[in-house]
């Protein structure tokens, strides 16, 4: 069965701490893809970074950082000296497509409070 | 242009009302979605249009149909709809169905 764990439903950090969210996931699949996702106060959902199952490199860009292992299924973001700006909600994702068709599941999602 | 638009950005409707939610991209997107978010909820996939074929969430009641008339048009109509229904409703696109996602701002509804 498809399935996305986040199980860290908030965190608090203060601006300039590094704080890591954490995605778990299941799949029987071998070809799969993650996701990460931010969805501000504002609503709208921005896609911030997709790994394909047969790439296990990890990723960095600006102060965010991704490690993805297929050994403990897990795709984890870091967010180095966190910003007021980066207070949102964090989804992480999964799609994948099989004989029971196309799919994405989103995780429950992670709420980042960034304080000043 | 890079964006998705969705109209209207809110719709109060009762239950005996027929509407509809609009979706467009001009990204030439091949693959057009429908989510379903609750508040504090992260989105459900509702409806996937890619490569001229629907596929459906099986768990999305027919009071929900989803119409492509063209490539870059993804319609949602709503009928008889019950407050349960009251969500924001997402639409996205991307290239292929394995590429990122982009989001447009959603439609708040709310079902009477």
């Amino acid at each position: 069965a498809q399935k996305v764990t986040q199980a860290q439903t908030e965190i608090s950090v203060v601006e300039k701490e590094d704080v890591t969210l954490d995605c778990v996931y299941e799949t029987r699949d071998t070809t799969y893809y993650l996701f990460w996702y931010k969805q501000p106060p504002s609503g709208e959902l921005v896609f911030l970074i997709r790994r394909n199952s047969f790439d296990e490199q990890n990723e960095i860009s600006g102060r965010y950082s991704w490690n993805f292992q297929k050994s403990t299924s897990s795709f984890n973001f870091t967010i180095t000296a966190s910003q007021v700006v980066d207070s949102a909600v964090y989804f992480c994702a999964l799609s994948e497509d099989n004989t029971g068709g196309f799919k994405t599941i989103f995780g429950a999602g992670t709420r980042l409070f960034v304080k000043a | 242009d890079t964006e998705v638009t969705q109209t209207p950005k809110h719709l109060v409707m009762g239950m005996t009302n027929k509407k509809s939610l609009k979706c467009e991209q001009h990204m030439g997107h091949r693959a057009m979605y429908w989510y379903k978010q609750k508040a504090k909820k992260p989105p459900e996939l509702m409806f996937v249009y890619s490569y001229e074929k629907l596929s459906i969430n099986e768990s999305v009641p027919s009071r929900f149909s989803p119409e492509c008339p063209n490539s870059s048009l993804l319609n949602l109509h709503l009928h008889a709809l019950q407050p349960e229904d009251s969500a924001l409703y997402l639409c996205a696109s991307s290239p292929d169905r394995y590429n990122e996602q982009f989001f447009g701002p959603g439609t708040r509804l709310t079902v009477l």
